[in-house]
């Protein structure tokens, strides 16, 4: 079953923030972050790999609540080279799932000077 | 990061006929994954492309629709056969590496007349 991702959408100012949410049905795994581009291929951004684990990448960082299975995306100071959509994959617990990534719908995000 | 390469980037094809992607990843990957993103989705699954023996394909795609190989670890191909309209999407290959992060290849952009 398809993660779900909050906003669909979401416009910003550049130096506003952002924050894009991840949520599952099923036991994670892992959490894999994904931007792209109109006409381009997914870029990946970062990945979790334990409950409660939050990463940073420059001014982008994401938390993982393994018991909620839930990730969210945080994007600080938000400049004109954030837009686009970003996908959330998610890896559900369990030897067959291995490797196999579902995904969410997207969440685009636009920023304007 | 990894490096991986698709070719063809894009074709148009006509209705009926097949088209064969091929996929080049560098060493570091261990495993390599095709999926599909239809215009204006999410990206889905297809199949994980095993070394030297049969894809494993995921629910609602078939061997005979979407024959996959992978005849040593670096490359691999899936072939879109007997196309129709609806085929029309991007196809991307991915390599994850041991630690778990999976890159994209930049893509196939398939338009079927």
């Amino acid at each position: 079953q398809q993660p779900v991702q909050s906003p669909q959408a979401v416009i910003l100012r550049e130096g506003e923030d952002a924050v894009i949410n991840c949520s599952s049905s099923k036991a994670l795994y892992s959490v894999h972050w994904y931007r792209q581009k109109h006409g381009e291929a997914p870029v990946f951004l970062m990945i979790l790999l334990k409950g409660g684990e939050q990463k940073g990448h420059e001014k982008i960082s994401a938390s993982f609540n393994e018991k909620k299975q839930q990730s969210s995306l945080y994007l600080t100071a938000s400049q004109l080279s954030y837009s686009g959509t970003y996908f959330c994959g998610t890896e559900a617990a369990g030897g067959t799932s291995y490797g196999k990534l579902t995904f969410g719908q997207g969440t685009i995000l636009t920023v304007h000077p | 990061s990894a490096v991986i390469s698709q070719k063809p980037s894009r074709d148009i094809c006509q209705r009926g006929t097949s088209l064969t992607i091929q996929c080049q990843v560098d060493s570091q990957v261990t495993m390599m994954f095709w999926y599909r993103q239809q215009p204006g989705q999410s990206l889905t699954l297809i199949a994980t492309a095993n070394q030297g023996s049969e894809a494993t394909y995921e629910s609602g795609f078939v061997i005979d629709k979407f024959p996959i190989s992978r005849p040593n670890l670096t490359f691999s191909t899936l072939t879109v056969s007997n196309m129709s309209p609806e085929d029309s999407s991007i196809y991307l290959c991915s390599g994850r590496l041991a630690g778990g992060t999976q890159y994209f290849g930049p893509g196939t952009r398939l338009l079927v007349l």
